[in-house]
């Protein structure tokens, strides 16, 4: 079944550090991708997505670009902040849409 | 409303005991989704409905956990004599049909079995 991987952190950085978290992914067909971000105390929500090869999606300084020849969906920033820290969690779902499928989840905590 | 509502937000049961877990979606949307979040994990698929209609329950684990959602609006997650290992968040999400990408989440409920 379709399955996504991700780094596992904590990851931990300095504010105004470049972030990268990798995601990886396995699935049939041609699958969107997400990232959703939780932050401490919240729910999940939706950072960008991205839902056709080489899209690049973007919002609030994160970037992620669907490469369909890696299976990849890495989120990227130039320059953290230590609001930015929360739990990373990258998604795909089917052409339906009709659920998505998780990754673990990757902790960033960003430290003045 | 705002956003997706889920009560109660925490929810303590001895093990055995029936539970009901309520998720009222934002107005209009016709999609809602149930996951399932277990300490440290990623949100793992429940359940899905259109409308009224339960299309796919493919997720949910035993036949102990049952979903409705009667009216096409807001939708109850019932579990029957708890286990330990029920103990997780359980999170709902809506969007606005099954061919749009973006679902909402509501805040979940933590639900701890003793």
């Amino acid at each position: 079944g379709d399955s996504v991987t991700q780094m596992e952190g904590p990851v931990t950085l300095s504010e105004e550090a470049f972030l990268t978290i990798n995601c990886t992914y396995t699935a049939t067909g041609y699958p969107s991708l997400f990232w959703y971000v939780q932050y401490p105390g919240e729910g999940l929500q939706l950072l960008l997505k991205a839902t056709k090869a080489d899209d690049k999606g973007s919002n609030k300084g994160f970037e992620a670009t669907y490469r369909k020849e890696t299976t990849s969906f890495h989120l990227e920033k130039g320059s953290v902040q230590v609001s930015d820290s929360a739990v990373y969690f990258c998604a795909l779902s089917d052409q339906g849409f009709q659920k998505l499928v998780f990754g673990t989840g990757t902790r960033l905590l960003v430290s003045p | 409303g705002a956003g997706v509502s889920q009560s109660p937000r925490y929810k303590v049961a001895k093990r055995g005991q029936d539970v009901a877990l309520r998720c009222d979606p934002i107005s209009g949307h016709v999609s809602l989704f149930w996951y399932q979040q277990a300490l440290g994990q990623g949100p793992e698929f429940l359940t899905y409905f259109q409308n009224e209609a339960q299309l796919d329950k493919s997720g949910l684990p035993s036949d102990r956990f049952f979903a409705e959602r009667p009216e096409g609006s807001v939708s109850t997650l019932k579990i029957q004599r708890t286990q330990q290992e029920d103990s997780a968040v359980y999170l709902c999400a809506s969007s606005w049909t099954s061919g749009n990408p973006e679902q909402y989440f509501g805040p979940g409920t933590r639900l701890t079995v003793t």
